[in-house]
């Protein structure tokens, strides 16, 4: 069983729409979480970094935690076309190195 | 405006042949990363540098080299010792030592022909 599962998509949703991206992961000591987006052919960029469990919203991003059940979201409100990426989960402890999840592939369709 | 800058785009290799893949920083982050990204398998570690002139192996440094001697220059060679290179290599950076909030590059995609 790998430390990080994403579901790799690809997902389709109309302009406007909620979008839920989801991991979940097996190492409790996990610490802190992040998403990060990829455009194609493109590094990725840091989109959101929590510490703990709960929610924590960034304009149309809302990222959220649940370390009781080892599950983590990224939810985006009124989706947009530029939104088109593939996304990336992460996460690690202390100093230790990030592990990432292989990411999920977002199509927002106008 | 600061930024990791990672050369060549693209890259082709040989059989057998040797190349270095480039990665400057002028964000004055402390340590520098390299990962390889290949379709369904996410991000793999390859080598990091927490400080100049020390690096430490990731998961799948075999066939790999890299050298820290400057702060803002972390190289990568691909060997022919390394069997399957062709994927997309990022290099990324942190302030300090901690492993999140990375910055990472535009990454090179070496193919071998």
């Amino acid at each position: 069983q790998k430390e990080v599962e994403q579901d790799p998509g690809p997902l389709s949703v109309p302009e406007g729409a909620i979008v839920s991206l989801n991991c979940t992961y097996s190492n409790s000591a996990f610490q802190y979480f992040m998403w990060y987006r990829q455009y194609s052919r493109k590094g990725p960029e840091l989109l959101m970094y929590t510490y703990s469990s709960g929610n924590k919203e960034d304009g149309r991003f809302t990222a959220q935690v649940d370390k009781s059940s080892k599950y983590i979201s990224l939810f985006i409100r009124d989706s947009q076309p530029s939104d088109s990426a593939t996304y990336l989960c992460a996460m690690g402890r202390g100093y230790q190195k990030v592990t990432f999840g292989t990411g999920t592939k977002l199509q927002v369709i106008p | 405006d600061g930024g990791i800058t990672q050369s060549p785009k693209y890259l082709f290799r040989k059989e057998g042949q040797n190349v270095t893949l480039s990665c400057e920083q002028n964000l004055n982050h402390d340590a520098m990363y390299w990962y390889r990204q290949d379709p369904g398998q996410g991000l793999r570690l390859i080598y990091y540098s927490q400080i100049v002139n020390d690096f430490q192996k990731g998961d799948i440094a075999e066939g790999y080299s890299v050298s820290r001697e400057k702060k803002e220059s972390f190289p990568l060679t691909v060997t022919s010792a390394q069997k399957n290179p062709t994927a997309f290599y990022l290099c990324a950076s942190t302030e300090g030592q901690q492993s999140y909030g990375y910055t990472f590059g535009s990454g090179t995609r070496l193919t071998v022909v």
